[in-house]
């Protein structure tokens, strides 16, 4: 069984789209998280959510943004695409609390043309 | 803000060979984590080591160990008896305590083990 899911596994759209990236575990995790990175293999975090609280990367646009319909998923929506989102997205869950690692998703490839 | 520096952006090795990835962090927080995350070509994110600030003791999971010095904020990767499927990026990552729980990583590096 796959702990952390996404789909779709590659996206390819244009300038100007509205598309959304889904995410769910199996884990019971509190916790999920969404990562980009880019071209350079360089990660950074996005956002953080559980049932009671986001914290957002203050770097990340507002075009960008999460939905939660419950626990063991974390959507993220981005709206009027720009060539600069092309990069891989990862999707992440943890237990709030303690030491433990954080579980990735395959990510997500979204090319913007 | 916590920021993580890997100062080698690629490394070789042969096979069976022993190697260290280099990883320095910066942090006002006392009490933290910090993790090795191997990505194959695959692009998957796979968990290699962790290791919790307030532990003296250096963490070990097979071939892999740490050399965490706390004073130094210096938190090194070892693959001994490297294997060819060690090829991949690695990146050093930092958790802190704050809201979030969020990772921050280092730049990664590029490590090819040759046969």
């Amino acid at each position: 069984d796959t702990a952390v899911s996404q789909t779709p596994k590659y996206l390819v759209t244009q300038m100007g789209n509205d598309k959304s990236i889904k995410c769910e575990q199996n884990l019971g995790h509190d916790t999920m998280y969404w990562y980009k990175q880019d071209s350079k293999k360089f990660l950074k975090i996005m956002f953080s959510y559980n049932n009671k609280e986001l914290i957002i990367n203050e770097t990340v646009p507002n075009r960008f943004s999460p939905k939660s319909p419950d626990k063991a998923h974390l959507n993220l929506h981005i709206n009027s695409l720009e060539l600069g989102d092309s990069a891989v997205y990862f999707c992440a869950s943890s237990p709030r609390q303690g030491v433990y690692e954080q579980y990735f998703g395959p990510g997500t490839r979204l090319t913007v043309t | 803000a916590q920021t993580v520096t890997q100062s080698q952006p690629e490394m070789s090795v042969q096979e069976a060979e022993t190697v260290t990835l280099s990883c320095t962090y910066d942090t006002s927080e006392s009490n933290y984590y910090l993790f090795w995350y191997k990505q194959p070509p695959s692009r998957q994110m796979i968990l290699v080591i962790r290791q919790e600030a307030y532990k003296q003791q250096n963490a070990t999971e097979n071939r892999f160990s740490v050399n965490f010095q706390k004073a130094a904020k210096s938190f090194s990767l070892k693959i001994s008896d490297s294997q060819l499927g060690d090829t991949a990026m690695y990146f050093c990552a930092f958790r802190g305590l704050s809201a979030g729980n969020m990772l921050t990583f280092g730049g990664g590096t590029r490590l090819m083990v040759k046969p």
